[in-house]
């Protein structure tokens, strides 16, 4: 299972657009890249899912380049509420899912 | 469509006790499984259940275990509890199973049980 490597933390102010950048050097063929939101004292949320080049949807953007070793997700323009955890998974179709330890973000007023 | 629901909330244990916690997927989801999150350890993947049987498992000792109804609900386990074993246990479902060529599967996580081992 493909390991992934992401800052442990960032800092952001409101309205600026923050991307978090996600290592998986070993991602096989099968799997997708995932990533997770998750707040204080609550489960995970997914946010975003992507196997190649660009996905967007209402909250996030996902960019992950032709040799799919890395991605980076998007966040534009951050509100307080976007401070959270975020994690970045490497998933085959097996649902067995390693979390990392994730990116704290923190945005500032 | 209620979302995925766990049961109890809370709940404190001495050690050596053995503790049973449940989970309710979201109707029609198949696929369920657990994860162990801690300050130390983070988010850590305990086993997912598809079909009432036990198709993935985690880096976990034989003390914790699960098992999955035919309604899909989910059972985990954990006996001679110790200190360590403190911790939010998470449990998320998916609408299918795994295999063939389908994209991942989201998962959809409850709000967890939070064990406390005294």
């Amino acid at each position: 299972l493909a390991k992934t490597t992401q800052p442990i933390s960032m800092d952001s102010y409101e309205g600026q657009e923050v991307n978090i950048t996600c290592s998986h050097n070993n991602i096989a063929t099968n799997d997708y890249i995932t990533w997770y939101q998750q707040f204080p004292s609550q489960g995970p949320r997914f946010i975003i899912q992507g196997y190649k080049t660009k996905v967007t949807n209402e909250v996030a953007s996902l960019f992950i380049p032709a040799d799919r070793k890395s991605s980076t997700l998007s966040l534009p323009r951050v509100s307080l509420s976007d401070t959270a955890v975020y994690y970045c998974l490497v998933v085959g179709n097996n649902n067995d899912m390693r979390f990392g330890a994730g990116t704290r973000l923190t945005v500032k007023p | 469509k209620a979302g995925v629901t766990q049961t109890p909330r809370y709940l404190i244990k001495t050690r050596g006790q053995q503790v049973t916690l449940s989970c309710s997927p979201i109707s029609g989801h198949r696929s369920v499984s657990w994860y162990q999150q801690t300050p130390g350890q983070g988010l850590q993947f305990l086993f997912e259940y598809f079909s009432e049987t036990q198709r993935n498992k985690g880096n976990f000792p034989g003390r914790f275990s699960g098992r999955q109804f035919s309604n899909s609900r989910s059972e985990m386990n954990v006996s001679t509890l110790e200190l360590g074993d403190s911790a939010l246990y998470l449990c998320a479902s998916s609408p299918e199973g795994a295999g063939g060529l389908s994209s991942y599967n989201e998962q959809f996580f409850g709000p967890g049980t939070r064990l406390t081992v005294l």
